[in-house]
């Protein structure tokens, strides 16, 4: 079965520096997506970036980016320029690319703090 | 376009009562998604349904816990004889019909936060 550890439990950054959380996962599969989730006080779960396990390049999506090692088994995001409204639960989570299997798999999840 | 709706947001029930979670998902979404998230844990995937159709539910408890995604109208988690331990968010994703197996992002709900008395 597929695991996913975020082995930061709390980080902090000062408010428009740079901040990146780590992820890493367990899998035998090669074909896989991997995405990263932010849940912030209101507990909505948000889409913050996906990256495709065939894909060479490392996704972006504005000031979220990741750094996708596929042999090392790592998905680490980047956040520039930190801004009080990323303070937030992130979660990494995996899911199969195999037919049929949909469901995430979940990192326990790293609390990031903003400071002004 | 609304994104997934879940009600109630919040339910208290006393142990031994059951529990009704609804999820609404997007429009054009047929796959439904019912994860659980315990205080200061992950969420962990419970069940897996298309319309009338219960795909995975390898998550799911054995005992007291129930899912159906209905051809017209919401998905329902049902939770029977409710225990302190099924005190939990409880959160329902949806996504689009695969199209030729292209992968598709799970968009989440607000939650429920179900606390047992």
């Amino acid at each position: 079965a597929q695991t996913v550890t975020q082995s930061q439990p709390e980080m902090s950054v000062q408010e428009a520096e740079t901040v990146t959380l780590s992820c890493t996962y367990d899998t035998s599969e090669s074909d896989y997506y991997l995405f990263w989730y932010k849940q912030p006080p209101s507990r909505q779960m948000i889409l913050v970036i996906r990256q495709e396990a065939y894909k060479q390049q490392n996704a972006t999506e504005n000031r979220f980016s990741v750094n996708f090692q596929k042999a090392a088994k790592s998905f680490s995001l980047k956040i520039s320029d930190s801004q009080l409204g990323d303070a937030a639960m992130y979660f990494c989570a995996y899911r199969s690319a195999a037919g049929g299997a949909q469901k995430l798999v979940f990192g326990q999840g790293t609390r990031l703090t903003i400071n002004p | 376009n609304a994104g997934v709706m879940q009600n109630p947001r919040h339910l208290v029930r006393r142990r031994g009562q059951e529990a009704r979670l609804r999820c609404s998902p997007m429009k054009g979404h047929s796959h439904v998604y019912w994860y659980r998230q315990l205080p200061e844990e992950g969420l962990k995937f419970m069940v897996y349904l298309q319309k009338e159709n219960i795909i995975d539910e390898s998550g799911m408890p054995k005992e007291r816990f129930s899912a159906e995604f209905p051809k017209e109208g919401p998905s329902i988690l049902r939770i029977q004889q409710v225990v302190r331990g099924d005190s939990a968010a409880y959160f329902c994703a949806s996504s689009p019909r695969l199209i030729g197996g292209a992968e598709e992002t799970q968009y989440f709900g607000p939650g429920t936060r179900l606390l047992v008395l």
